[in-house]
């Protein structure tokens, strides 16, 4: 399979303690998105990189949020002292920036459940 | 009031009717348009992408674009139950690439 890949794609945690989310783009895609959705709503913005850059991070994701993109490949998300609210799907996206063409290709998301 | 506004439905139709699904938005700076399909529990997948105003077909799907009245639609000619499922729309500009999503309209098509 050459889409994007997400895991894991549950976790449940107890609130309060740290989970960590991979993502694996397409290949050569120089994009790469989080972001998060909760039931009836579309999908939230958190960050994104170019290449191994972190170019934009929303201003509703807290300090306790923290993303990496260490060799321009995978990326991780990580959520440090989950809290309740942190429950949600966590999509990746990767993309492929041609001139002002970008189409984002999504994987099927991590579903985190905060107890 | 959200820049992109899409009647969350759910909108139920017979099988084989032509479905119109729409947003509006408010930002004239908007250039790239998408529509996203989302089965339940799954991400999001691209149908269909245009730019600028106009019209574009891909087999029973169709995009329309109307800048002038800020107004997107997706139609869906033969609708199968298959086709039941979560439609976003999604659009950019060309300063900023970031999507900005409607909430989705949830589509149910009755066999």
């Amino acid at each position: 399979d050459t889409g994007v890949s997400q895991d894991p794609r549950h976790k449940i945690t107890k609130r309060g303690q740290n989970v960590t989310f991979r993502c694996d783009p397409i290949s050569e895609h120089n994009r790469l998105y989080w972001y998060r959705q909760t039931l009836g709503q579309g999908p939230e913005f958190l960050t994104y990189f170019q290449n191994e850059a972190q170019l934009e991070k929303s201003r509703l994701l807290s300090d306790r949020f923290s993303a990496e993109r260490p060799k321009g490949s995978f990326s991780t998300l990580e959520i440090q002292r989950t809290e309740q609210g942190d429950s949600a799907m966590y999509l990746c996206a990767s993309s492929l920036l041609r001139g002002s063409q970008e189409t984002q290709y999504f994987g099927p998301g991590t579903r985190l459940l905060v107890l | 009031q959200k820049e992109v506004e899409q009647d969350p439905g759910p909108l139920s139709v017979p099988e084989g009717a032509i479905v119109s699904l729409n947003c509006t938005y408010s930002n004239s700076a908007f250039q790239y348009f998408m529509w996203y399909r989302q089965y339940s529990r799954k991400g999001p997948e691209l149908l269909m992408y245009t730019y600028s105003s106009g019209n574009k077909e891909d087999g029973r799907f169709t995009a329309q674009v109307d800048k002038s009245s800020k107004y997107i639609s997706l139609f869906i000619r033969d609708s199968q139950p298959s086709d039941s499922a979560t439609y976003l729309c999604a659009m950019s500009s060309d300063s900023n690439y970031q999507l900005i999503w409607g909430a989705g309209t949830k589509l149910i098509i009755k066999p």
